[in-house]
């Protein structure tokens, strides 16, 4: 059974620092997701990861996938209060085509001025 | 306009009462899926549906159904809701595509409160 787990649970930084959410799954993928979610509202896709080695960047979020290693890293660099909110990470359960994806528990980000 | 839309936006109910959540999109995909959503429990799939004819069980399937009535709509059901069944409900849908993702995109949530 594919299990999913994100740390920090919570993040607390200054703006302007950098810092990295790591997501760990426990079965094979190759294919991993991150959402973000402001507090009542829904998710919002940032990345799709879909292979080893994958690196994406938005701003001041970059994302990668390591399969060997069954790792995944948000960095974000230079934090700014903006992007506070709850970061989760999803793997899809299995390679083929009737893949469902699971979801970590998430990450609260909490940006202080 | 909302590419996934969901309804209601919250409820308030009794404990006993048969609820209906329903879902829409206009985004053309086949899949749709059920979630809900508990504070640190991230997101935990009841039921999802690849095309109309095809309806499958997520982990938590237990005292709810669902009805794929057309691509574009899938509903949920709960037959007699508990006070446990109280959370956040979101509906996603999803294409396979040619990149074979599994991106998902959601819905607003309902929030469902049962007493």
């Amino acid at each position: 059974e594919l299990k999913v787990e994100q740390n920090p649970l919570f993040l607390s930084m200054q703006e302007g620092k950098n810092y990295t959410i790591y997501c760990n799954y426990s079965t094979t993928s190759d294919r991993l997701y991150w959402y973000r979610q402001d507090p009542g509202k829904s998710l919002e896709s940032l990345f799709v990861l879909l292979s080893n080695g994958a690196v994406k960047q938005e701003g001041r979020l970059m994302a990668s996938l390591d399969t060997k290693a069954r790792l995944s890293t948000l960095h974000i660099t230079a934090a700014v209060h903006d992007l506070s909110a709850t970061y989760f990470c999803a793997v899809d359960s299995a390679g083929g085509a009737t893949n469902k994806l699971i979801f970590g528990t998430g990450t609260l980000l909490a940006v202080q001025p | 306009d909302a590419d996934v839309t969901q309804t209601p936006r919250n409820r308030i109910t009794k404990t006993g009462k048969r609820i209906m959540l329903e879902c829409s999109q206009t985004k053309g995909h086949d899949r749709m899926y059920w979630y809900r959503q508990d504070p640190g429990l991230g997101l935990r799939l009841i039921y999802y549906s690849f095309d109309v004819k095809d309806i499958n069980k997520g982990e938590i399937s237990d005292g709810y159904s669902v009805s794929r009535q057309a691509q574009a709509k899938f509903s949920l059901s709960l037959e007699s809701a508990i006070p446990n069944q109280t959370a956040l409900y979101f509906c996603a849908t999803s294409d396979f595509g040619t990149e074979y993702s599994n991106e998902q995109f959601f819905g607003p949530g309902t929030r469902l409160t049962v007493l």
